[in-house]
């Protein structure tokens, strides 16, 4: 089966200009997630879909962060403005259920905020 | 809330020699158990899982975990380690109930030596 597909790989913004992040899941999966991982760090986690709905958004700083997953299957996370600690791999990963299946994480996007 | 403690950022060892990863976590409630391997410039790998049963677990490319809940650990094994095992390793826990969300470590960089 395809895996999950993130786009773009790389991206290189100033501080104060948005950006936009594209994660097509795997088909069938109904849970979608978006991670921020900066480096050296693990992964935390931003924003949970469940479907088109939002389940867990607690930790999305919703001043500047925003997410939203269209029909349930893509999903586009957003910044704006960025600042320079926003520099991170954005990974999205998607289940077809709970924990018990197991996530399936993207590639990622490095995102360089300068 | 669940956390994960990873005690070693680095773990440097020699080709063929044994190596653990040790991980340690707090929960209040029961939980899930997990290893993912990242290797440069890619997403996250699931290595293995512990969600119930026989606490010895088995993984691919030859890893294994024992869940230990008296000390609240989940440490990583594997007996003869290989070039291609090179890669960042994280520990992640998550609840069995509500969002089910996983809470990772910081991540143990292994680096095999020839």
């Amino acid at each position: 089966e395809a895996g999950v597909a993130q786009s773009p790989r790389y991206k290189i913004i100033e501080k104060r200009q948005s950006v936009a992040f594209w994660c097509n899941p795997i088909s069938g999966h109904a849970t979608l997630y978006w991670y921020q991982q900066i480096l050296g760090q693990g992964p935390k986690l931003l924003i949970q879909f469940q479907n088109n709905g939002v389940v867990d958004d607690s930790q999305l700083p919703k001043d500047r962060f925003s997410a939203e997953r269209l029909k349930g299957v893509d999903s586009t996370l957003k910044i704006q403005p960025a600042k320079l600690e926003d520099s991170a791999v954005y990974l999205c990963a998607s289940s077809p259920g709970g924990l018990n299946y197991g996530y399936t994480f993207g590639s990622g996007t490095r995102l360089t905020v300068v | 809330a669940q956390s994960v403690t990873q005690l070693d950022s680095q773990v440097p060892v020699f080709e063929e020699a044994p190596v653990e990863l040790r991980c340690n976590y707090s929960s209040s409630v029961s939980v899930y158990l997990f290893w993912y391997v990242q290797y440069p410039n890619q997403g996250l790998q699931l290595l293995l899982k512990y969600l119930s049963g026989s606490t010895l677990v088995k993984g691919i490319n030859g890893f294994e975990a024992e869940f230990n809940k008296s000390q609240t650990s989940f440490h990583l094994r594997k007996p003869s380690v290989h070039i291609s095992d090179t890669a960042e390793y994280f520990c992640a826990v998550s609840d069995h109930q509500g969002a089910q969300k996983l809470v990772f470590g910081q991540g143990t960089r292994l680096t095999i030596n020839p």
